[in-house]
């Protein structure tokens, strides 16, 4: 089965930008999608196709997907953004979906 | 919108049969996966597994010889049963939708309901 690997903490100082990583076999020929998840809530959907927003996202989230690792990107960094993210692809030979293990992001 | 709710009993007891419904509200069920997401407590997420609108399924190998997901098409609902729960099954299930293959983000999901195996 397809493995996605995501580091389990990221820390960035407030106003800086924050990157979280998605790892896994040529994922740069998947689609990626990324969530984000504040305590005691439902997952979000903050980035789809790679590097698209739905409405409502503000620009600050951003995402790219090359090779064997996937990134989203979130600039100017507040303490609204901390939360829990997960990256997520379809895997075509199982038709399963699969999610990252999950990054913590905290604001320093 | 289209928005999702779960319900079910919180509380399942040990080798007995977990039931969660997902009610889909705001849109049709057409054209469309609907899945099921847990969450154990301090863990990340676990796809479960989806039904098509037609009523195809694909299950998660891990717990496809536990899981049964079906689809009321006229109450706009479909379900997940889990059978011969163990404390291993407490957690937060969550429905959600997606558009299939490439198009598989989940958009928008329910609020998550808890549900505890209790021995």
């Amino acid at each position: 089965s397809y493995v996605l690997t995501q580091p389990p903490s990221v820390s960035v100082a407030p106003g800086k930008t924050a990157r979280i990583t998605c790892g896994g076999d040529n994922i740069g020929s998947k689609a990626v999608h990324w969530y984000q998840q504040r305590p005691g809530q439902a997952p979000v959907l903050v980035i789809y196709y790679d590097s698209d927003r739905p409405s409502g996202i503000p620009e600050r989230f951003s995402g790219s997907n090359s090779g064997n690792t996937a990134t989203l990107s979130i600039s100017s960094v507040g303490a609204g953004d901390e939360a829990d993210y997960y990256c997520q692809v379809w895997d075509v030979s199982s038709d399963h979906r699969v999610f990252g293990g999950g990054t913590k992001l905290t604001v320093l | 919108q289209v928005q999702l709710q779960e319900s079910g009993p919180g509380l399942v007891k040990s080798s007995e049969t977990l039931s969660v419904t997902c009610t889909v509200s705001g849109g049709s069920i057409r054209d469309y996966y609907w899945n099921w997401i847990r969450q154990s407590p301090g863990k990340g997420l676990e796809w479960i597994g989806y039904i098509y609108y037609s009523g195809s399924t694909t299950y998660n190998s891990s717990l496809k010889s536990r899981v049964t997901i079906s689809v009321d098409r006229s109450k706009n609902q479909f379900s997940l049963k889990l059978k011969s729960v163990t404390a291993a099954d407490t957690a937060v299930y969550y429905c959600a939708r997606d558009g299939g293959s490439r198009a598989s983000w989940f958009d928008p999901w329910g609020q998550g309901t808890l549900v505890t195996v209790s021995s």
